[in-house]
């Protein structure tokens, strides 16, 4: 079956601008995280949502955002971006109410601000 | 504040070396799993350790839990060019807590 999605692959914005990123889980996953990683501070926890809500929340400001819709899509945000918001964007999507199951993750959104 | 610790950030050896790479924290863990990941890849898991003293072998890695589940350990036998790549421990607390991650530890093997 399909992987965990993501999308774009690729970005570059200027700062100030605004980004939205996309991930599509694994078919019947219902469990989406995201993870911020950046060479200094690796794999840093965003949020975490399971059926359109969200379960928990990391320490980065109220500039980053996100969501889930009903087929288990989930979209991220970031607002006034700063160049320091450069990273790698990690989705992972989970088929359990468990946390100790495996995360899949998708390939990533690198996103680079100028 | 890095609830997972893990060490060496870096390590370099030749093939067919032997090596052990840590995880350590003095919070207490329901589970511990171990990721690698490959240069423009997300992680993809390895093992999953859930038991205090748990000891799982995956070919030429051995994972260990420790007793009081606050640490792991990856033993490589026999590296090889294939192992290369980025090894990143993460845990479950309790609860409701997310699963967070180490910083990784960077292996090159060379050939």
């Amino acid at each position: 079956k399909a992987g965990v999605t993501q999308t774009p692959r690729y970005l570059i914005k200027t700062r100030g601008q605004q980004v939205t990123l996309s991930c599509s889980p694994i078919s019947g996953h219902r469990s989406v995280s995201w993870y911020q990683q950046t060479p200094g501070q690796g794999l840093q926890f965003l949020f975490e949502y399971f059926s359109e809500t969200q379960r928990n929340k990391g320490n980065f400001p109220g500039r980053f955002s996100g969501r889930q819709f009903s087929n288990s899509r989930s979209e991220m945000n970031v607002s006034t971006l700063e160049l320091g918001d450069s990273a790698l964007y990690l989705c992972a999507s989970g088929n359990s109410r468990v946390r100790n199951t495996e995360a899949f993750f998708g390939q990533g959104t690198r996103l680079t601000v100028v | 504040t890095q609830l997972l610790e893990q060490s060496p950030q870096f390590l370099s050896i030749q093939e067919g070396e032997n090596l052990t790479v840590y995880c350590n924290s003095s919070s207490v863990f329901s589970s511990l799993q171990w990721y690698r990941q490959e240069p423009g890849e997300g992680p993809v898991l390895l093992v999953t350790v859930v038991t205090g003293g748990e000891v799982k072998k995956l070919k030429r890695l051995t994972f260990q839990f420790g007793d009081a589940r606050k640490d792991s350990s990856l033993h490589i036998t026999a590296a090889q060019p294939g192992d290369t790549g980025l090894y990143l421990c993460a845990g479950v607390a309790t609860g409701n807590t997310p699963l967070v991650f180490g910083k990784g530890t960077r292996l090159s093997v060379i050939a």
